[in-house]
Order: structure tokens, then sequence, then C-alpha cells
């Protein structure tokens, strides 16, 4: 089962204007990371937060944790048309036998209008 | 960090065949993972690949379906058998960055399509 959803599921916006996009979660998780998809291509890894993290930025991106909440968000700054995609997040989790896998959300479509 | 190739990137096939998916890691990597996304979907794990080992399936996945191979530390493949219409999506194989990294790096993706 999705451990993740992402909200909203679809956005577009203007080039040029920031791109907030939010990710809740069920269980605890040790880390969360975040991912590019373009045009049903493999997927891009873009950060990972850990769970003892608040923060993080990357260039123009910029990620939050709040473990309370059991959310995440990715922000976007001065978004560029080639920043149209799906964004995923992928949390952590233990899966048959213990193995380690990622549970991913829905993702979030964005479109960049020109 | 892990460069991820896979072969084929796309691939028609008819109702009932079977395909194998490789996938190739430029390092030595000690798991590598399997994933399936459906169209419009997200990505769901099939099943976790360790070299050496039987790989492990995620519940409702078998390995009558998904056969896994795993010769090496690099080196991986998927087969998807008996295939039907259903079997149509993306599969796309991962594996850590490296060994000391939560960091899950994936391959391109092979777009399947069964008529």
């Amino acid at each position: 089962s999705q451990q993740g959803e992402e909200d909203p599921q679809a956005l577009s916006i203007q080039e040029g204007e920031n791109a907030t996009m939010n990710c809740s979660y069920k269980t605890s998780i040790n880390n969360l990371q975040w991912y590019r998809q373009n045009s049903g291509r493999g997927l891009v890894h873009l950060i990972l937060i850990r769970s003892n993290e608040r923060e993080k930025h990357s260039g123009r991106l910029r990620v939050t944790l709040d473990t309370s909440k059991k959310s995440s968000s990715l922000l976007i700054t001065a978004s560029r048309a080639a920043d149209t995609a799906s964004y995923f997040c992928a949390t952590d989790s233990v899966g048959v036998q213990g193995a380690q896998k990622l549970v991913f959300g829905q993702g979030t479509r964005l479109t960049i209008n020109p | 960090s892990a460069v991820i190739s896979q072969k084929p990137s796309r691939d028609i096939c008819q109702r009932g065949t079977s395909l194998t998916i490789q996938c190739q890691v430029d390092s030595q990597v000690t798991m590598m993972f399997w994933y399936r996304q459906q169209p419009g979907q997200s990505l769901t794990l099939i099943a976790t690949a360790n070299q050496g080992s039987e790989a492990t399936y995620e519940s409702g996945f078998v390995i009558d379906k998904f056969p896994i191979s795993r010769p090496n530390l690099t080196f991986s493949t998927l087969t998807v058998s008996n295939m039907s219409p259903e079997d149509s999506s993306i599969y796309l194989c991962s594996s850590l960055r490296d060994t000391f990294s939560d960091e899950q790096f994936f391959g391109p993706g092979t777009r399947l399509t069964v008529l």
C-alpha cells in the first residue's frame, strides 16, 4: 500500500514563480527522498532528508520535514520550463523479510507555463 | 555514485510471451531493486535482489511471474512471464548510491506494452 500522499496532484504555475509540493506519510521513517520523473522516464534523485533534519537545500530546491506531522514539502524557487515533470516523495520502510524498501507517494504533476 | 542502465528501453510484446529486462550498475552494489509503475500510477516495489541469494518478493508479486536473476554484484535481470495487457508498465531497477548511502538511484526504465 502507498504510504505517502502528495498534494496537490497537479500544479500549474507561470515560469519564475515558486512551486510547493507536499507529502504526508503514515509510519515512522528514517529518511525521506524526493524524485523527479520526466514524461514517464526514469527517476532522478533530488534530495534525501533524514528524520533528524528539519530542512535541506540543494540549488533551487528546499525540502522541509516535520516528523511530528509526518509531512514534508518540496519548494522549487524561480521555476523554469524544464522543471515540468512529476515529483514523487518516497519514504523508507521495511518490506518482506526485513528488506529495506522505498514506499512512494502518488506524485504531483507540475507544469511550468512559459 | 552508481550509474544504472537498462535494456531494452522499450518494447511491444504479444500476449503470452515473456520479456527479460537487464539492469547494469557501473559499480558493485549489494542490493538491487525492481519496481513497477503502471500507467498514471506511482512506483511499487516488486522485489529486492541480493547477489547470491533468492530474490525477496513483495506481497502481490510471485517468482513464477517475475523471475529475477542476480549473477554478480553489478547485474540483474527481471523477466515478465506469460504477459497480459495488464503487465503494460514501466519497469525500473534501482540500487543504493553507494555502500554508505541511503540514497536510492534509478535506471532509465523499460516501457513495456503488451498487446
